[in-house]
């Protein structure tokens, strides 16, 4: 089987970086994904393919990723940012998804 | 713009049968390889399966805890997506949505109640 892990929860004060980790054997091969869900609402994708950011994102929103694990970063992060995060990726066949448990990210 | 509006879900016992639609406007449906993500109350997201285009040989696979009991298929002259969910259990409690292959796109989620 294969499995992402993410820390269950991040905080920080406003204007800091917040980096939340996600790691799993698949990811040495597999682009991570990161998205963002606020309450009562349906995901955002924040990064797609480790490191891109889709149109529309903030450019505080950065991802990265090195060997089983991606990263990804906020910088300056803002109240509106408090969400919950999940990574995402596909196993070495790609016929199978999973989501990492997911990061309460707290600002402020 | 694209939009993913799903329907199809309800308040079934134990045991039955729900089929649930995702139709998609906004976009090539039948160039797209398409999601199904569910969230159980307080949960996580779990992904459910997926379905590939017909170029890619249209094959559905789907995570353990629902295969063999949930079937995922598409009708690109309708430009809808489907989820068969047969022998539900009280464990497949929970808003389920569709999404494009990457998650650039989702619907608003449409809630299955598993109760007796």
């Amino acid at each position: 089987s294969y499995e992402l892990t993410q820390p269950p929860s991040v905080s920080v004060s406003p204007g800091q970086t917040a980096r939340i980790t996600c790691s799993g054997d698949t990811l040495a091969k597999k682009y991570a994904y990161w998205y963002q869900q606020k309450p009562r609402q349906a995901p955002v994708l924040v990064i797609y393919d480790d490191n891109k950011r889709p149109s529309g994102i903030p450019e505080r929103f950065s991802g990265s990723s090195s060997g089983t694990m991606a990263t990804l970063t906020i910088s300056g992060a803002q109240v509106e940012d408090e969400a919950d995060y999940y990574c995402y990726s596909v196993d070495s066949s790609a016929n199978h998804g999973v989501f990492g448990g997911g990061t309460k990210l707290t600002v402020l | 713009e694209v939009q993913l509006v799903e329907s199809g879900g309800g308040l079934v016992k134990p045991g039955e049968s729900l089929r649930l639609s995702c139709a998609a406007s906004g976009f090539t449906f039948s160039n797209a390889w398409m999601n199904w993500v569910r969230q159980a109350p307080g949960k996580g997201l779990e992904w459910v399966g997926r379905v590939k285009t017909k170029t890619d040989g249209g094959t559905a696979d789907c995570a353990a805890p629902v295969k063999g009991r949930f079937t995922i298929s598409r009708d690109d002259s309708k430009n809808t997506l489907y989820m068969q969910m047969n022998s539900l259990k009280i464990e497949d409690t929970g808003i389920y949505y569709c999404s494009t292959r990457i998650g650039d796109h989702w619907g608003q989620g449409t809630l299955v109640t598993v109760s007796s």
